[in-house]
């Protein structure tokens, strides 16, 4: 069973445009992290959230944690094709627990 | 500032054999981490350490699979023997401290390794 569920899987999406991928989960977690991966690289880290409720801006990217603290989102608006990779959210229970990772959301933005 | 180094970046091996991962972390960071990442999957972790001592390896299958960190900061990830399902990305990351709140883990590039 896949603690985190990350959704879509697969995105394809024309330049312009705005999408969101989701991270859901039925555990309770004291902090969530997204990450976004490139081919042949390691995963970089865009973002941690903290408190339920929590919106967190990056430039064109929009992250928010779930009033409970089981899920999260990422949105981003008017994609590039920079934009594209592997978008990997990340959840701690607690300070000192592993972070365990959902299997991500594969974006894909064409020019 | 240099990232975490990882050699070799590609290693092909047959079944059964041997091979052996190393991991250079940043420097003054204590934690260092060694995640799996099969295809299509999000990276799994391996083994903790602090410093040199070992936090986690509850997912370590340690029939087959070792890892160290003598004096702290190197590290060495071991398969043997390896099995057609250990194909992955192995990941190797670090940071400041062990706490995943306000410290942020550092990923390597990464060694794919197949198994044929």
């Amino acid at each position: 069973t896949q603690l985190l569920e990350q959704s879509p899987q697969f995105l394809s999406i024309q330049e312009g445009e705005n999408l969101t991928v989701y991270c859901n989960s039925s555990s309770v977690f004291s902090s969530l992290q997204w990450y976004r991966q490139e081919p042949g690289e390691g995963p970089v880290l865009l973002v941690t959230v903290v408190t339920g409720g929590e919106v967190k801006k990056l430039k064109r990217l929009t992250f928010q944690f779930g009033d409970a603290r089981k899920d999260s989102s990422l949105h981003i608006t008017a994609a590039q094709t920079g934009d594209t990779g592997l978008y990997l959210c990340a959840g701690a229970k607690s300070g000192n627990t592993p972070l365990v990772f959902g299997k991500g959301t594969r974006l894909s933005v064409i020019a | 500032e240099a990232g975490v180094a990882q050699s070799p970046r590609y290693k092909i091996i047959e079944k059964r054999q041997s091979v052996a991962f190393w991991c250079n972390p940043i420097s003054g960071h204590a934690t260092l981490y060694w995640y799996q990442q099969i295809l299509g999957q999000g990276p799994k972790l391996l083994i903790q350490f602090q410093n040199n001592g070992v936090v986690d390896d509850s997912q370590l299958p340690k029939d087959r699979f070792s890892a160290e960190r003598l004096k702290g900061v190197d590290s060495t990830l071991k398969i043997q023997p390896a099995k057609l399902e250990d194909s992955a990305v192995y990941l190797c990351a670090s940071s400041v401290s062990g706490q995943v709140s306000g410290n942020e883990q550092f990923f390597g590039p990464g060694t794919r390794l197949t198994v044929l």
